[in-house]
Formats: structure tokens, C-alpha cells, sequence
């Protein structure tokens, strides 16, 4: 069964508003979590690694203000899109490593955002 | 960082042959981890296979299977006996350590029924 829950699976908003995704760990704790966008048919671009205490580390590029990141628990991070936009519109999925299988990536299903 | 890259943007096979996914990866660690994950339309990501680098013999999970070149820096993935439901994009993927996770970009596969 899923090990990583994302929420919500797809959310539309007008622009100028904020919308929050929630990545949970399911059956272990995840001091770490994963933050990707995906355009239509390339691979998944990291955006930020969210540390459970600590700032949030952003790729290069990557607006901080813009995607605020919040790592509130062992099992808990979220991703808030402020004052979105339509190009903000797309794919994004967390990610957590469960340290015990040697399988480091355990995704969420996604959450299809669209901006209008 | 490290390099992780799939030649192939998409491919094509016949359902219940044989198909392999290229993928070949650059890095100057000796022991690291490789993945092959497949996102069907869904888009979820569901990993298919895994190697780890100190193990010489090759991955097999069922129809999957997977050609090792350690030297070469190569990381095919062989799909035998296709089907329908194996239509997806399969991203290969190199670890070291679970905070550094590299994919590379991707390669469509069609089963042509």
C-alpha cells in the first residue's frame, strides 16, 4: 500500500490566491521530504528539500517566498503556492526516504494544480 | 553533480516481446544505488527495479530485468514479454544517499497491441 499520501490530488485556483499540498508519511517518520514539479512529458525537477526542524533547502531558481515550505512534523510537509499564478500551473509530487529498505524514494500520487 | 542520462525519448514494442531501456549515469563513487521507476498515465511513480552497485549480479523482479555495467557506467532495464499495462515513462535514477536522488529524463514506452 501507499507509504506517502499527497493531498489534495488536483486543486484549481484563481490567481492571486494561495493553495497548500500536504505530503504525509504514512508508516515511518521522514526527517526529510522531497518537493518536484513535473511539465507534461520531461522528468521531475527538485525544488526543495524540506528538513523536519530546520529551513527548507531550495534549488537554484526556485522562488522560496513564492513556494513556502513547512516540514511541521516527522511526518508532515507541506507546500504552499502563494499568490499563484497560471504559469505556476502544473504537476507536483513529494517524495520521502524511509531509511530501512534501501529504497530511498517513496512518492505521493501528485497534485495537479491549475491556475486560472 | 551527478549525470543521469536516457538516449532514448521514446520507444516502441510489440505486446509480448522484449524491449530494453537505455540508461547510462556519470559519478566517481564506488558504491551508490540504481533505480528504474515507471509513471503510467496516473502519474504515479512506481519503482520497477533497484541495483546496488556493490552487487555484481543483476536485478530480476519478475518480466523485469536489469543489464548492470559497472565499468561502462550502464543501466538497462529489459522488459520481457510486454504488456498493455506496461506503457508508461521509465525514469532511471541514481542515488548515494537517500538526500541525493538524480533522475534522468525519461523515456516513453508505447506497447503496440
Amino acid at each position: 500500500g501507499a507509504v506517502v499520501s499527497q493531498h489534495p490530488s488536483w486543486v484549481i485556483c484563481k490567481s492571486g490566491t494561495s493553495v497548500k499540498i500536504e505530503c504525509r508519511s504514512l508508516d515511518f517518520q521522514a526527517t526529510t521530504m522531497f518537493w518536484y514539479r513535473q511539465f507534461p512529458k520531461q522528468s521531475l525537477m527538485l525544488m526543495a528539500t524540506s528538513n523536519e526542524g530546520s529551513k527548507a533547502t531550495y534549488e537554484q531558481g526556485v522562488e522560496k517566498d513564492k513556494f513556502l515550505i513547512n516540514h511541521a512534523s516527522l511526518t508532515l510537509s507541506t507546500l504552499t503556492v502563494t499568490s499563484a499564478h497560471p504559469e505556476d500551473s502544473s504537476f507536483y509530487i513529494c517524495s520521502a526516504p524511509r531509511q530501512t529498505d534501501n529504497s530511498p524514494l517513496h512518492f505521493g500520487n501528485g497534485t495537479r494544480l491549475t491556475v486560472t | 553533480a551527478q549525470t543521469v542520462t536516457q538516449s532514448q525519448p521514446e520507444m516502441s514494442v510489440q505486446e509480448a516481446e522484449t524491449v530494453t531501456l537505455s540508461c547510462t549515469y556519470d559519478t566517481s563513487e564506488s558504491d551508490y544505488y540504481l533505480f528504474w521507476y515507471k509513471q503510467p498515465p496516473s502519474r504515479q511513480m512506481i519503482l520497477v527495479i533497484r541495483q546496488e552497485a556493490y552487487k555484481q549480479q543483476n536485478a530480476t523482479e519478475n518480466r523485469f530485468s536489469v543489464n548492470f555495467q559497472k565499468a561502462a557506467k550502464s543501466f538497462s532495464l529489459k522488459i520481457s514479454d510486454s504488456q498493455l499495462g506496461d506503457a508508461a515513462m521509465y525514469f532511471c535514477a541514481y542515488s548515494k544517499t537517500p538526500d541525493q536522488f538524480y533522475f534522468g529524463t525519461g523515456t516513453s514506452l508505447t506497447v503496440i497491441p
